[in-house]
């Protein structure tokens, strides 16, 4: 599996833009970027994903580099509840176990009042 | 719609005791995942199903934990005679996974905390 590399922890403001990046350098052409996030004391929850192009929803924007080796997740505008470790993961494209999810130790946000 | 749902939530058992947690996927979610997370860590895989089909096994699954999802619906995982080494938060995911468009976001249940004494 193509492995990330996440910041062990970052901190904000609250209502502040937060960007959190993840290096994939061996990503190979078929592989998706997704995100996760999981809140205290709760499961992980999916955020967004995407192949090349930045892609948008309601709760975050992923710009993802052109030579795909890294993307960032953008929080437009933290909040209290966006504190939670974010892990940036390249699911299992293929085999037998479609869309396995290997997480690493993930990015802890902090987010100041 | 509901969501992906586990039971018990909490489950203190003593060493050697067997101990079985259930899992309720999303209606209609052909893939069903489960994976155990230590405190302080992120989650690892355990076991895959598809419909009732257990397609892959982590070498963490020892000898000592089973999974079953009969009829592709609900799964258990069951844990034999157990050791405090399997305190843990166990989570369940279920996706529709659909290959052709990435589309194999994963919707996790809020866990079972074992706690082994």
């Amino acid at each position: 599996d193509a492995k990330t590399t996440q910041p062990n922890s970052m901190e904000s403001n609250e209502e502040e833009p937060v960007h959190l990046p993840c290096n994939h350098s061996t990503i190979s052409g078929t592989d998706y970027i997704h995100w996760y996030r999981q809140l205290p004391s709760q499961g992980p929850e999916y955020v967004i994903h995407g192949l090349t192009s930045n892609v948008n929803n309601r709760m975050a924007s992923l710009a993802i580099a052109e030579d795909r080796k890294s993307s960032t997740l953008i929080l437009h505008r933290a909040t209290l509840r966006d504190a939670a470790v974010y892990y940036c993961i390249l699911p299992l494209a293929g085999g037998t176990s479609y869309g396995k999810l290997t997480f690493g130790q993930g990015t802890i946000l902090t987010v100041h009042p | 719609g509901a969501g992906v749902s586990q039971s018990p939530r909490y489950k203190v058992a003593k060493r050697g005791q067997d101990v079985a947690l259930r899992c309720d996927p999303i209606s209609g979610h052909v893939s069903l995942f489960w994976y155990q997370q230590a405190l302080g860590q992120g989650p690892e895989f355990l076991t895959y199903f598809q419909n009732e089909a257990q397609l892959e096994k982590s070498r963490l699954l020892s000898d000592r934990f089973s999974a079953e999802r009969p009829k592709g619906s609900f799964s258990t995982l069951e844990i034999q005679r157990t050791e405090q080494g399997d305190s843990a938060m166990y989570l369940c995911a279920s996706s529709l996974a659909d290959p052709g468009q990435g589309t194999y976001e994963q919707y996790f249940g809020p866990g079972t905390r074992l706690t082994v004494t």
